[in-house]
């Protein structure tokens, strides 16, 4: 039972445009959705992370968006770089500091 | 300097042998993580060991053993390996009630 589903798996966008990904979860206990990303050979890395009480978190070029009433939240990333090209990993956690339960991965590459 | 590592980078083993993966965080954390990232990329939560409290994903055979000497180690011990063991192996590390968890560079396992 996958608790967290993410899309699209792989994900092509030019330099410049918006890569968007999406997941969803099941479990109205989780509180806590980070992203994490993935460049080949290295281990994940945090990205940005929500928390339910709010629709919205910007970073940078990066915002999650979040609707708590879908139990849905997704990854913008605005003028997409080259150097974004990696797998990006939704998750989610009860209470910061437990296991995380990621979602399947999304492999981003940016053309130039 | 690197905050967490994890020894062996690579692993080449026959079926049936037993082996361990060491992790060493410098971060002054005190819960750790071991994760599996199967050949497409799906990460899954192992264990999560806190000072005293180990958690155990059920999914997780019991040929697979953490055992930490201190707060700033957990190694994993695997037994009786299997073909389907091949993957690459995450430690993280965080603190207790601390929302990011930093990621070890992975060990590459291959059972022949």
């Amino acid at each position: 039972q996958q608790q967290v589903k993410q899309s699209p798996q792989s994900l092509i966008v030019q330099k410049g445009g918006i890569s968007i990904i999406n997941c969803a979860y099941e479990n109205t206990a989780f509180d806590y959705f980070p992203w994490y990303q993935q460049f080949p050979g290295k281990g994940p890395a945090l990205l940005i992370a929500i928390r339910p009480d709010v629709s919205e978190k910007k970073e940078g070029r990066f915002t999650i968006s979040f609707n708590k009433s879908a139990k849905q939240f997704s990854l913008h990333i605005m003028d997409s770089q080259p150097g974004d090209s990696a797998t990006y990993f939704c998750a989610a956690n009860i209470n910061a500091g437990n296991m995380l339960t990621f979602g399947g991965g999304t492999r981003l590459m940016v053309k130039p | 300097d690197t905050a967490v590592s994890q020894t062996p980078k690579y692993l080449v083993t026959q079926m049936g042998n037993d082996k361990s993966i060491k992790c060493e965080q410098n971060l002054g954390h005190d819960t750790m993580y071991w994760y599996k990232q199967d050949s497409k990329k799906f990460l899954k939560i192992m264990f999560s060991y806190n000072n005293k409290e180990l958690i155990i994903n059920e999914t997780v055979p019991n040929r697979f053993s953490p055992k930490s000497p201190d707060k700033a180690h957990l190694n994993l011990h695997i037994n009786s390996l299997e073909l389907g063991d091949s993957a690459v192996y995450f430690c993280a590390s965080s603190q207790f009630s601390g929302e990011t968890q930093y990621f070890g560079p992975g060990t590459r396992l291959l059972v022949l």
